[in-house]
């Protein structure tokens, strides 16, 4: 079993480029959520993608999209990067919970991130 | 809502000594405890984790956290530090109904001293 696998590991853009990060969930888990860590800073929850929905988001602006497929492979997409951006982008899968969209008490796996630099 | 407050960013010990980071929340409704490791360069790996149950929790290379609800507190440790331990060490809170959202402290990062 791979894991939860990301790509790329490292990324640079410049301000107001857009970005793609892609991850690829744990076998078996069909509950991605996306994670900005910042540096020096806790992971901070950006949304979860289960059955190709969004179904939960944080405070993160409309600049920050995501999106499932049917494999349920997951990309992140950032539009108008600004400097802030930099940061740790986290990829989690887990199994959902009885209500479905990922179990508040399943564990999440996490991969091992995508670095993006914003210049 | 939820927080997590991490007590210390920075905690050193000596080899063989007690590790102890605190971990305190904030919740309204019961919550879910997770302490993650992050390596240096790589992602998050659970610890261990309290749902319901025994609020004594082992996890894994020999960590264990007592959750303890008059103290809204999930404090971590291990009776002996080894070298390999060295690593940032985060509390996440996490509650029902909400999907498995993780709300997480700022880190505590344990050096571990020969």
């Amino acid at each position: 079993d791979a894991g939860v696998t990301q790509s790329p590991t490292h990324l640079i853009k410049t301000r107001g480029q857009q970005v793609t990060l892609r991850c690829s969930p744990k076998s078996g888990h069909d509950t991605v959520s996306w994670y900005q860590q910042a540096l020096g800073q806790g992971p901070q929850f950006i949304f979860q993608y289960y059955e190709e929905e969004e179904r939960q988001r944080g405070n993160f602006p409309d600049r920050f999209s995501g999106h499932q497929f049917p494999n349920y492979s997951s990309e992140l997409n950032v539009n108008a990067l600004l400097l802030g951006d930099s940061a740790l982008y986290l990829c989690a899968s887990s199994l959902p919970g009885l209500a479905g969209g990922g179990g508040s008490y399943n564990e999440q796996f996490f991969g091992p991130g995508t670095r993006l630099t914003v210049l | 809502a939820q927080s997590v407050t991490q007590l210390g960013s920075h905690v050193s010990v000596s080899e063989g000594a007690l590790v102890l980071l605190r971990c305190n929340y904030s919740s309204s409704v019961p919550p879910y405890l997770f302490w993650y490791v992050q390596y240096p360069n790589q992602g998050l790996q659970l610890l261990l984790k309290y749902t319901t149950g025994a609020t004594l929790v082992k996890g894994i290379n020999g960590f264990e956290a007592e959750f303890k609800k008059s103290e809204t507190s999930f404090h971590l440790t291990k009776p002996s530090a080894h070298m390999s331990d060295a690593a940032e060490y985060f509390c996440a809170v996490s509650v029902y109904n909400q999907g498995g959202k993780l709300i997480f402290g700022q880190g505590t990062e344990l050096s571990v001293k020969p």
